[in-house]
């Protein structure tokens, strides 16, 4: 069964410290996402993303993340300098179709922590 | 007033019963409804997803949407302990993006 697999699943950075997660979206899909669930807390959006550019950014999304398919397969977060309050599980996720945007396959996330 | 709004738990139930969970919105805006269960530090698994008001029914899983009153309900017969998991209530506009809920954490016990 098709997955989107995300790397690495836990990832320890220093704060200020530029990370870059990793996500492997399903092959024919055409929409991708970033969410992130602080412990304890909701699943939030971030981002989604379709033919190479930012569909629609959260409130979170600021200057300090950015997104990228650089190659046809991969798409990335970038967090600039993190911050202690970025420590969260960050999930990718992707769908063939917006506007059946119920679809949409989660990874099993990258645990960030910064110290 | 937060956008979507889920009955909080923790939900403690024997093993065979009727689970119910509940969720309300106040975003007119939302079209679809869908419901995740999600595992200990593991990605949200769609389970349902419904787009009208009304019944939708998947093996042991009922989902209704009533769009009139902005609530939706995951129903759970025969609740096994397999089902033991943080079910997640989420609702889309057009735009794609999901709104979550706070999710509500069920145990149910042998």
């Amino acid at each position: 069964e098709p997955e989107v697999t995300q790397t690495p699943s836990h990832q320890v950075t220093q704060m200020g410290q530029e990370v870059i997660l990793r996500c492997v979206p399903i092959s024919n899909h055409l929409y991708f996402y970033w969410y992130r669930q602080i412990l304890g807390q909701k699943v939030e959006f971030l981002v989604s993303f379709y033919n190479n550019e930012i569909s629609e950014k959260s409130e979170i999304f600021d200057d300090q993340f950015s997104v990228e398919r650089p190659d046809g397969s991969n798409f990335t977060l970038k967090i600039r300098s993190t911050k202690l309050e970025d420590s969260a599980m960050y999930f990718c996720a992707s769908s063939y179709d917006k506007t059946l945007g119920t679809e949409a396959f989660f990874g099993q996330g990258t645990r960030l922590t910064v110290v | 007033q937060k956008e979507v709004e889920q009955d909080p738990g923790p939900l403690s139930v024997p093993e065979g019963a009727i689970v119910s969970l509940n969720c309300t919105y106040s975003n007119s805006a939302f079209q679809y409804f869908m419901w995740y269960r999600q595992y200990s530090r593991k990605g949200p698994e769609l389970l349902m997803y419904t787009y009208s008001s009304g019944n939708k029914e998947d093996g042991r899983f009922t989902a209704q949407v009533d769009k009139s009153s902005k609530y939706i309900s995951l129903f759970i017969r025969d609740s096994q302990p397999s089902d033991s998991a943080t079910y997640l209530c989420a609702m889309n506009t057009n735009a794609g993006k999901s709104t979550f809920g706070d999710g509500t954490t069920l145990t149910v016990k042998p």
